[in-house]
């Protein structure tokens, strides 16, 4: 099993559709969350931390799940700019700072 | 600040031949990486620098790869020989634990094409 999975998707919506990504990790003792998002020939860039008790960005909603280990992102009234690759970021615990990174859940939001 | 650069920004070049990647990290950062993403393998942690010392460098493919980080300012990612599956964007990033969620700032890249 993968260490940190996602659907690779394409997620293909309209605007101001809803859409949930999930992600997966295995190691139970992972401590730090996040979503970063990459654009087409771009760096990935940090879009927001998962806290355990979920947070709320705008449009963005992440939530854990440690029971299930599981992180998710919700974007609410999707725009066209938010076409890009979402990647998930889990970080172990016990001082090993290697962050590794899921492949990546493709969306593409359509007029 | 500049973020984090990465020189070239593109790079052609012949099986065989030495390529050297550059890397100036975020002014204060005390943490450098260096990934490689292909489409088929995603993006890849190769090795990773605290304080200017390789701390884990087990992601590094082969005896090919090399990495050095000389000072605090500056990195390189050495390829002696390149071969074609080499062929990737290499991405260096920099971070801080002491900065608020220890976030990763990553360069633009650097696309490599081994003919």
């Amino acid at each position: 099993r993968k260490e940190v999975e996602q659907d690779p998707g394409p997620f293909n919506v309209p605007e101001g559709a809803t859409v949930a990504f999930n992600c997966t990790y295995s190691n139970s003792a992972s401590q730090s969350f996040f979503w970063y998002r990459q654009d087409c020939r771009k760096e990935p860039k940090l879009l927001m931390s998962v806290y355990s008790s979920g947070n709320e960005d705008g449009r963005f909603t992440a939530q854990l799940n440690r029971a299930s280990q599981y992180i998710s992102l919700l974007i609410r009234d999707s725009k066209l700019s938010d076409s890009a690759t979402y990647l998930c970021v889990v970080e172990p615990s016990g001082g090993s700072y290697i962050p590794t990174f899921g492949r990546g859940t493709s969306l593409i939001v359509h007029p | 600040d500049a973020g984090v650069i990465q020189s070239p920004r593109h790079e052609v070049t012949e099986m065989g031949q030495e390529v050297t990647l550059r890397c100036k990290p975020i002014s204060g950062h005390d943490y450098l990486f260096w990934y490689r993403q292909t489409m088929m393998r995603g993006l890849e942690l190769l090795i990773y620098f605290n304080n200017n010392v390789p701390i884990d460098d087990s992601g590094m493919p082969e005896d090919r790869f090399s990495a050095k980080m000389p000072n605090a300012s500056f990195s390189t990612l050495k390829i002696q020989p390149s071969e074609p599956r080499d062929s990737a964007v290499y991405f260096c990033a920099s971070s801080s634990p002491r900065s608020k969620r220890e976030t990763q700032y990553f360069g633009p890249g650097t696309r490599l094409l081994v003919l």
